[in-house]
């Protein structure tokens, strides 16, 4: 159990528009979702706290009008890359927590985005 | 702010080999620490974790020992297969509000 999925795993876009990756739990019901950038050879930059039915908790730097997360059910989260440019590329990856064990987070398996 | 340390690699072994990823941490309190493992193209997956002092988690041959005396949690397994090949990852969380601090990764490759 404790699967999470995200969609799609790979997308490429031209500047100026903008994409939006899903986040899903699939057998289980996720209170909390999180959302990461991962450089390439580098470590997990956590962005953003989603909470099911509220508003987002950013992480400091991240621009809450660029990166808009919305967690509209407890399964379902998405991030949407507004206005992408080349320096938004980057490997996006989000978890998901569960009530009953809050201390362990579940990762999806990333979406890679390529901006031209 | 809560910090995790971790060797640097590349680290390349043979299999059957014994590997050691060294991790510390700085934080306050009593968090909770995790070995999470990526391997190529998949998303991170939680390897073990430990909750308190002297916990030691363990899963798929590997181990890591919560220290808090030398804050400490390394990762050991005693013979690794070529399917060991992959990112791993020390990391922390603070009973308050579970964000996950990540150390900068290691990337381990083994030979057949």
């Amino acid at each position: 159990g404790a699967v999470v999925s995200q969609h799609p795993s790979r997308v490429i876009c031209k500047s100026g528009t903008s994409v939006k990756i899903e986040c899903r739990s699939l057998d289980f019901q996720a209170t909390t979702m999180f959302w990461y950038r991962q450089f390439p050879k580098q470590s997990l930059m956590l962005m953003a706290t989603s909470n099911e039915g509220s508003k987002a908790t950013y992480e400091q730097g991240v621009e809450k009008d660029k990166f808009l997360i919305n967690h509209a059910s407890l399964t379902l989260s998405t991030l949407t890359v507004t206005s992408a440019h080349p320096e938004d590329s980057s490997f996006y990856i989000c978890s998901a927590r569960r009530q009953r064990d809050q201390e362990t987070q579940y990762f999806g398996p990333g979406t890679r985005l390529l901006v031209l | 702010g809560d910090s995790v340390t971790q060797m640097e690699g590349p680290v390349t072994l043979s299999e059957e080999a014994f590997l050691t990823i060294n991790c510390t941490y700085t934080a306050t309190g009593y968090p909770s620490l995790f070995w999470y493992v990526q391997y190529p193209g998949e998303g991170l997956q939680l390897l073990l974790k430990a909750t308190k002092a002297d916990d030691k988690g363990s899963n798929k041959g590997f181990e890591a020992t919560y220290r808090k005396e030398t804050t400490s949690f390394h990762l050991e397994k005693g013979s690794v297969q070529v399917s060991d090949s992959a990112v791993y990852f020390c990391a922390l969380n603070q009973y308050n509000d579970y964000k996950l601090s990540f150390g900068a990764g290691t990337t381990v490759t083994v030979r057949a």
